[in-house]
């Protein structure tokens, strides 16, 4: 199975960038996907991370190191409409996907 | 890109009803969808692999008597709640990925609310 840690909450100023880390223990590594899921919502499909490094995507990029069992996702520029829940998840070779508890992201004026 | 579309997206029931969730993928064949169910403040949990064609994988601790998934087409998973009670109100989602796995997506999701 896999074992994802993630911080509870983060706050930052708009404008900011804000880095959330998710560690992860797996039996089976398969794929690393970051969400975003606003309250009341389905979580909206960030990033994908397989192969060590980062990916960029506009004002967000995924860091991953396989070796370390360890990613990140940057926010930069914050915006207020950033304020959410953002989710790791690992894939496993059956293509489940596993999810940590959430980061909530408060973006202040 | 893929979108897959879940419906309804809110239902509420009396006990002792089944409630019926479609998951559809629009623009993509998915031979394979997931069931997750979402408590408030929660994370998601897995409940079980939808398999095209066959029997549906559960997860431990998931009733399958109880949550009855059927994927008769490439593009159409259904989930439902039989004899539905209060503790089976939650957030119900689905996803599937494209055929490279490199996207991950999701339904809307389905409120149910069991009165």
């Amino acid at each position: 199975g896999q074992n994802i840690d993630q911080p509870t909450e983060m706050t930052a100023t708009e404008g900011a960038i804000v880095q959330i880390n998710c560690t992860y223990q797996t039996s089976g590594f398969n794929g690393l996907f970051w969400y975003q899921q606003h309250a009341g919502e389905a979580p909206t499909f960030l990033s994908y991370n397989v192969l060590d490094g980062l990916e960029e995507k506009g004002r967000f990029s995924s860091f991953l190191s396989r070796s370390k069992g360890y990613s990140y996702l940057l926010l930069k520029e914050l915006q207020m409409k950033d304020s959410a829940s953002y989710l790791c998840a690992v894939r496993d070779r059956d293509y489940k996907l596993s999810f940590g508890a959430g980061t909530t992201v408060t973006v202040r004026a | 890109g893929a979108v897959v579309s879940q419906h309804p997206s809110r239902v509420i029931c009396k006990s002792g009803t089944s409630v019926k969730i479609e998951c559809r993928s629009l623009d993509f064949q998915a031979t394979t969808m997931f069931w997750y169910r979402q408590f408030p403040k929660q994370s998601l949990m897995l409940m079980a692999t939808s398999n095209e064609g066959s029997k549906a994988t559960y997860e431990q601790g998931v009733e399958k008597d109880k949550f009855l998934i059927n994927h008769a087409s490439l593009t159409l998973s259904t989930l439902t709640v039989t004899s539905a009670h209060p503790e089976d109100s939650s957030f119900y989602i689905c996803s599937a990925s494209n055929l490279q796995g490199t996207e991950a997506f999701f339904g809307q999701g389905t409120r149910l609310t069991v009165v």
